[in-house]
């Protein structure tokens, strides 16, 4: 079945200490997203890419960094430099949506990564 | 700056109302207004969504109502079950390349 795995579900990790958050999808969708979700925040962009090795700061980026080396993967690193790291982070993908009509973008997010620093 | 307003935050509904939840944009280059439904402890997922040339459309129980001069959309939720009960977030994107921006959620909690 096609669809976006995040791994790991569960993370905890020290302060000061970097963390990667794998995202893989097997949509061949073009564009990837990772998004940050804290209650009654909805969800915050945090890095978007909508080619191979390109990619675009969303509203949040200071503290995170991304790569996008393959179609199929954008991993996110959470840095020491991100000063409330602890959250649930959502990664997405999006391709035209065949439901509504042509040229919409619908996103497909994996399951979810929390993220606990202690 | 918030550009997608959603309330209300939390709302319960008995068994068989109808769940309404609101939202309002400001921007309006904005043409494509998706509802993503999220269970606890899942990524959210598309529930239905519209474009600014219609009014509303139905999916099923789910209606989603667009008032493009008062820049507000709203999703219905007609005969709500427990099942329903999930956290539902409006979205809006210029439709094409740039990414959804979300509302805040609206918890729904449908008791019996």
């Amino acid at each position: 079945d096609g669809g976006i795995t995040q791994s790991p579900k569960y993370l905890f990790r020290k302060e000061g200490q970097n963390v990667t958050l794998s995202c893989e999808q097997n949509l061949n969708h073009d564009a990837m997203y990772w998004y940050r979700q804290d209650p009654g925040q909805g969800l915050r962009l945090i890095y978007y890419s909508q080619i191979v090795n390109d990619f675009q700061k969303g509203d949040i980026a200071e503290g995170y960094s991304v790569s996008r080396e393959k179609k199929e993967s954008f991993p996110l690193t959470v840095t020491s430099a991100q000063k409330n790291p602890t959250a649930f982070y959502l990664c997405a993908s999006s391709g035209w949506d065949r439901r509504t009509y042509s040229g919409a973008n619908v996103l497909t997010f994996g399951a979810g990564s929390r993220l606990t620093v202690l | 700056q918030q550009q997608v307003k959603q309330s209300p935050q939390s709302l319960i509904v008995q068994k068989g109302g109808i769940s309404i939840i609101n939202c309002a944009y400001e921007n309006t280059a904005f043409d494509y207004f998706p509802w993503y439904q999220q269970f606890p402890g899942k990524g959210p997922a598309l529930l239905i969504a519209i474009r600014p040339d219609v009014s509303e459309k139905k999916e099923g129980r789910f209606t989603i109502s667009f008032n493009k001069s008062a820049k507000q959309f709203s999703l219905h939720i007609m005969d709500s079950q427990p099942g329903d009960s999930a956290t539902y977030f409006c979205a809006a994107s210029i439709s094409g390349n740039t990414p959804l921006v979300f509302g805040k959620g609206t918890r729904l909690s449908v008791i019996a």
